[in-house]
């Protein structure tokens, strides 16, 4: 079974409107964290935004929240205000417990956004 | 701060050729990674080092070696390169496992 699934192969948006990615996960372990990266056309994977398991509150950072929801075991990345610039490929990926090993991200196959003007 | 870089952005190959893929960081990170992203693909770990004279395989780890002699640079090795190492190879710090990881630009390999 796949850790981590993205089902949106590609999303449009309308410039200044708010799009939500779907990230959902699969794991045993009660310790993890969950990642959304960005990559643009030119290549390099940028961070955007972290949630740890434990966390009691959804994480934000500037337009950027994840809609973390645990017994679903989802984390969905939600972009308020879209802008020209948010069009890349999103990727989701989870670190899995505290212990020896765990070290690796696993990331899901990506969704890819483009914001219409 | 550079963060972390990597050279050579490019690189063609021809099978059976061995090269060295280069990355520096400079923000003192313990903990360095080497990915490789295949076309239509997430990044799928090759080998991690949590600090100088350590490293482990991850994933994907068949073909390529590493070693790390200081805290700053992390090289991947490929000996006898093969067409299914056409790839975009990425390098990533962090300063723990806790924290998110810093990417390089990448490096595009192909091998023909």
């Amino acid at each position: 079974a796949q850790k981590i699934t993205q089902t949106q192969p590609g999303m449009f948006v309308q410039e200044k409107e708010a799009v939500t990615l779907d990230c959902t996960y699969d794991t045993s372990d009660p310790s993890y964290g969950l990642f959304w990266y960005k990559q643009p056309s030119s290549g390099e994977m940028i961070f955007l935004i972290y949630q740890g398991s434990y966390d009691q509150q959804n994480a934000t950072e500037g337009r950027y929240s994840l809609n973390f929801q645990k017994a679903r075991k989802s984390a969905n990345l939600v972009i308020s205000a879209s802008q020209l610039g948010d069009s890349a490929m999103y990727f989701c990926a989870m670190r899995e417990g505290s212990g020896a090993g765990s070290y690796q991200l696993t990331f899901g196959k990506g969704t890819k956004l483009s914001v219409i003007p | 701060n550079a963060g972390v870089t990597q050279t050579p952005k490019f690189r063609i190959l021809k099978i059976g050729q061995s090269m060295t893929l280069q990355c520096t960081q400079d923000m003192n990170h313990n903990y360095m990674y080497w990915y490789r992203q295949d076309p239509g693909m997430g990044l799928k770990l090759i080998y991690y080092s949590v600090g100088a004279g350590i490293t482990d395989k991850g994933e994907v780890p068949n073909g390529y070696n590493v070693s790390r002699s200081t805290t700053e640079d992390f090289p991947l090795r490929l000996e006898l390169a093969a067409p299914s190492q056409t790839s975009v190879y990425f390098c990533a710090s962090s300063p723990d496992r806790g924290h998110e990881q810093y990417f390089g630009p990448g490096t595009r390999l192909t091998v023909t």
